[in-house]
């Protein structure tokens, strides 16, 4: 099956700087990467997302890179701000319906 | 207007009974899910369901089961708690896309604590 890793574990960083959260996945059959935002207390919920055919995608301050080849996607936060403080979750499915999820970062942004 | 919905939001109970959490999607899809969170945050899928298959995660006890009644809920059963079962348990749903899932739309979750 599937296996995902996800480092760091815990990502502390100042305001306005940036934050890179890296995902590794072995089941080269997968093709589609989602990372959720989880707030304390909270349901997680879809931040961004990347298809196998698509190598880097942005949404204002976040993006997230795709490399097939190392079988590695990565998250990228700039400027950083005091709301993004939560935890982040990758995960990676193929043509099956069960996701496989990372084991989170939680992302400390200091004012 | 929830997308989607789980009831109850908490739930505190002994070690040997018997519980239903209930889990309601007004999106129109046709696969969901149900989540178990620890206290380390790891979110492990339980089962996957839509109308032509349920996929269980073979680590997870039978006595935990899955029903649905349709297409739009999941109501998920266990029996003898035990205390190790105390988590929040998140459901969702997605709907299937051309290659594979999309999305998750998960539910407020349902914590769990068995005493």
């Amino acid at each position: 099956g599937e296996n995902v890793e996800q480092h760091p574990s815990t990502l502390s960083v100042q305001e306005g700087d940036s934050a890179v959260i890296k995902c590794t996945y072995s089941d080269s059959a997968s093709n589609y990467f989602p990372w959720y935002k989880q707030e304390l207390g909270k349901r997680p919920q879809l931040i961004i997302d990347i298809r196998s055919n698509v190598g880097e995608k942005k949404d204002q301050r976040i993006a997230v890179t795709l490399n097939k080849t190392a079988k590695h996607f990565s998250l990228h936060i700039t400027e950083t701000q005091p709301e993004d403080s939560a935890v982040y979750f990758c995960a990676s499915s193929g043509g099956s319906y069960i996701p496989t999820f990372g084991r989170g970062t939680s992302l400390i942004v200091h004012p | 207007d929830t997308a989607v919905s789980q009831t109850p939001k908490y739930l505190v109970t002994q070690m040997g009974n018997d519980k239903s959490i209930k889990c309601e999607q007004n999106l129109g899809h046709d696969t969901m899910y149900w989540y178990k969170q620890d206290s380390k945050k790891f979110l492990k899928i339980m089962f996957s369901y839509n109308n032509k298959e349920l996929i269980i995660n073979e680590t997870v006890p039978n006595r935990f089961s899955p029903k649905s009644p349709d297409k739009a809920h999941l109501n998920l059963h266990i029996n003898s708690l035990e205390l190790g079962d105390s988590a929040v348990y998140f459901c969702a749903s997605s709907r299937p896309g051309l290659a594979g899932i999309d999305e998750q739309f998960f539910g407020p979750g349902t914590r769990l604590t068995v005493l």
